[in-house]
């Protein structure tokens, strides 16, 4: 079984500021790894996902996530963000050959001005 | 083209009644799962359908929670005798393919609020 841990419940940030959400995963078979993002009143939209090759995985809106496989951690990050990145951000792992996906509690980034 | 849509977007019922909630898959595609997200967390796989079958169901709670998917498209989640603790935003999304090989992405509709009084 997979579970995901997102560490930090709501990230507070100022416009162009650099963030970080934070992902550990847990699973004894490999696994993909997704990032999906929820604005207010809409369904979630996937933003990137890692499936193998490069350990860096570029998605949209200028997100990036890295995979590190020794501490099982899939960290989101942007440089710069905007006052419209404000959501939830929802970590999820699916393992290979599977379908569900198993997603964290989600991390509510709230960017002020 | 239309994504996944739910209906209804707000359910209220009693304790004890029968609810179905509705899901519309992106046209074409085979693979349809129901998640539930309870409040304060993530959202919990509870079904999969490829095409008409349940391929996964081991996420259903309990024999009150049922779904349909009876011509490959549309599926319908039941529940029966409602509780307060089955609250909860109700996530549909599909994907192309959905086959043990595939890393298609799910797309999720809106979801469906419903609150058991």
């Amino acid at each position: 079984a997979q579970s995901v841990t997102q560490l930090d419940s709501q990230v507070p940030v100022f416009e162009e500021a650099p963030v970080e959400l934070r992902c550990n995963y847990s699973s004894s078979v490999s696994v993909y790894l997704f990032w999906y993002v929820q604005y207010p009143n809409q369904g979630l939209q996937l933003l990137l996902k890692y499936l193998s090759g490069s350990t860096l995985v570029k998605g949209i809106n200028g997100f990036e996530a890295e995979f590190n496989k020794s501490q099982t951690s899939f960290h989101l990050r942007k440089p710069s963000v905007h006052i419209s990145d404000t959501a939830e951000y929802f970590c999820a792992v699916s393992e290979l050959g599977g379908n569900k996906l198993v997603f964290g509690a989600g991390t509510i980034l709230r960017v002020k001005s | 083209g239309a994504g996944v849509s739910q209906t209804p977007s707000n359910k209220v019922t009693e304790k004890g009644k029968y609810v179905e909630l509705r899901c519309d898959p992106i046209s074409g595609h085979t693979a349809l799962y129901w998640y539930r997200q309870s409040l304060g967390q993530g959202p919990e796989f509870l079904i999969y359908f490829q095409g008409t079958g349940a391929a996964d169901d081991s996420g259903l709670p309990n024999d009150r929670f049922f779904a349909v998917r009876p011509e490959g498209s549309v599926s319908t989640l039941k529940i029966q005798r409602t509780e307060r603790g089955d609250s909860a935003v109700y996530l549909c999304a599909s994907s192309h393919q959905g086959t043990g090989t595939s890393v298609d992405t799910q797309y999720f509709g809106p979801g469906t609020r419903l609150t058991v009084l």
